[in-house]
């Protein structure tokens, strides 16, 4: 079985502070971990993959197979970031996503 | 390219009756998944497709069946419906080949059962 957990479901920053959601996940086979990201009227798309190990919009995420974690992480928020950030686990055929977390960035 | 496309994108049924909906995806993408995105229980999987066949299903009851055609497009089908199948269902597409297993998303089918 796999699971995805975002233990915060709502994450208010200043802009221009580090911002950080956390992302485990509990998987027997080999990962395939990325964060999703939904914009105000947006679709859901892509922010970025354990595999290619790049910034994107200035947001890393490092796996930590020892701690089983993904965690999302940004020095210097801004507030276009505001937006619903879902973590997933790819494996057996499924995407299977994590509860989501809300994050607002304020001025 | 056009993106992954979904109707009817707004639709209100009553409890018992039946919906289709389909999704139209990338051009050239042979996988396609199937999604309910409610509140309370966030994203969860329902089926994913790959050259007509279903790869995986997800713990959903017997009501929600899908297909995929020759073209790659894929239909839901939720019979029997009930309140508590209100959600937005969300289909995704991937380019099957690649290692990132990246899903394109639509915009979603917001179905209100009344």
């Amino acid at each position: 079985a796999q699971r995805v957990t975002q233990p915060e479901k709502l994450l208010s920053v200043f802009k221009g502070a580090p911002v950080e959601l956390k992302c485990n996940y509990s998987y027997s086979g080999s990962p395939e971990l990325f964060w999703y990201v939904q914009y105000s009227r947006q679709r859901l798309q892509l922010l970025l993959r354990h595999i290619s190990r790049e910034s994107i919009k200035g947001f890393t995420a490092d796996l930590n197979k020892g701690e089983t974690s993904f965690h999302l992480k940004k020095p210097f928020a801004q507030e276009e970031d505001s937006a619903m950030y879902y973590c997933a686990l790819r494996g057996d055929y499924k995407l299977s996503f994590g509860a989501g977390t809300t994050v607002t960035v304020r001025a | 390219k056009a993106g992954v496309t979904q109707t009817p994108r707004y639709l209100i049924k009553t409890r018992g009756q039946q919906v289709t909906l389909s999704c139209s995806p990338i051009s050239g993408h042979r996988s396609v998944s199937w999604y309910q995105q409610t509140p309370g229980q966030g994203l969860q999987f329902l089926f994913e497709y790959f050259s007509e066949t279903q790869r995986n299903k997800g713990n959903f009851p017997g009501r929600f069946s899908g297909r995929q055609f020759s073209n790659s497009r894929s239909e839901m089908n939720v019979s029997t419906l009930e309140l508590g199948d209100s959600a937005l269902y969300l289909c995704a597409s991937r380019l099957t080949g690649t290692t990132t297993g990246e899903l394109f998303f639509g915009e979603g089918s917001r179905l209100t059962v009344l």
